[in-house]
């Protein structure tokens, strides 16, 4: 029974290249958010994402980041013109179809980006 | 808006020593509450969590209660272990979005 699986584990950029992170929910997810979480500082919200459709990204940058989730194969979060403040871990998160306030977020290991 | 707030760390203590973290939470209407731990190179693994005032969370000797009246959920160890070294976070989770809203964490490191 996997959990959630993001990759790469580690992700190395120039600057000005792309980042493409994926996440693939787990079993019986259909939600999908997304986290970031940069050095001395707590997690932010980015976005929150349904199949085909995107609910919240109220926390994602105005320009070069965007997220998509589609019907087919993982969630990924895409990050164009990459610099060195997007250097960070990405986290994502899943959860069920059924409004859970109570949690039921699954988080994966996260994916470490280096722009360099 | 919406906030956590835990005590800063880095905490560092001794072997079964006991452990207080604190964190205060600012919401509308009445959020769910979450421990998260982050061990060293990893991803956030859920703790504890708790739903409604005056719930007790527990898992792997940690407690936190939700204490509605100081808005509230401290957590707490009685013994703690080498094992436990680790980043704790704080989160809520309020109104009708799923998102959640995180503490900065405290890192904890305990000596043998």
């Amino acid at each position: 029974n996997a959990g959630v699986m993001q990759n790469p584990r580690h992700l190395v950029r120039r600057r000005g290249q792309e980042a493409r992170l994926r996440c693939s929910p787990m079993k019986g997810h259909s939600h999908v958010y997304w986290y970031r979480q940069l050095p001395e500082e707590g997690l932010k919200f980015m976005v929150y994402l349904q199949k085909e459709n995107i609910i919240d990204e109220s926390g994602m940058p105005k320009e070069r980041f965007s997220a998509e989730f589609p019907k087919e194969g993982p969630s990924i979060l895409r990050i164009q013109q990459v610099v060195r403040g997007d250097s960070a871990a990405y986290f994502c998160a899943s959860s069920p179809l059924i409004e859970n306030r109570g949690g039921g977020y699954t988080f994966g290991s996260g994916t470490r980006l280096t722009v360099v | 808006g919406d906030s956590v707030t835990q005590m800063e760390g880095p905490v560092t203590l001794s072997e079964e020593a006991f452990l207080t973290i604190n964190c205060t939470y600012t919401a509308t209407g009445y959020p769910s509450l979450f421990w998260y731990v982050q061990y060293p190179g990893e991803g956030l693994q859920l703790l504890l969590k708790a739903t409604k005032a005056d719930d007790k969370g527990s898992n792997k000797g940690f407690e936190a209660t939700y204490r509605k009246e100081t808005t509230s959920f401290h957590l707490e160890k009685g013994s703690v272990q080498v094992s436990d070294s680790a980043v704790y976070f704080c989160a809520a989770n309020a109104g009708n979005n799923r998102k959640l809203i995180w503490g900065l964490g405290t890192s904890l490191a305990v000596n043998p």
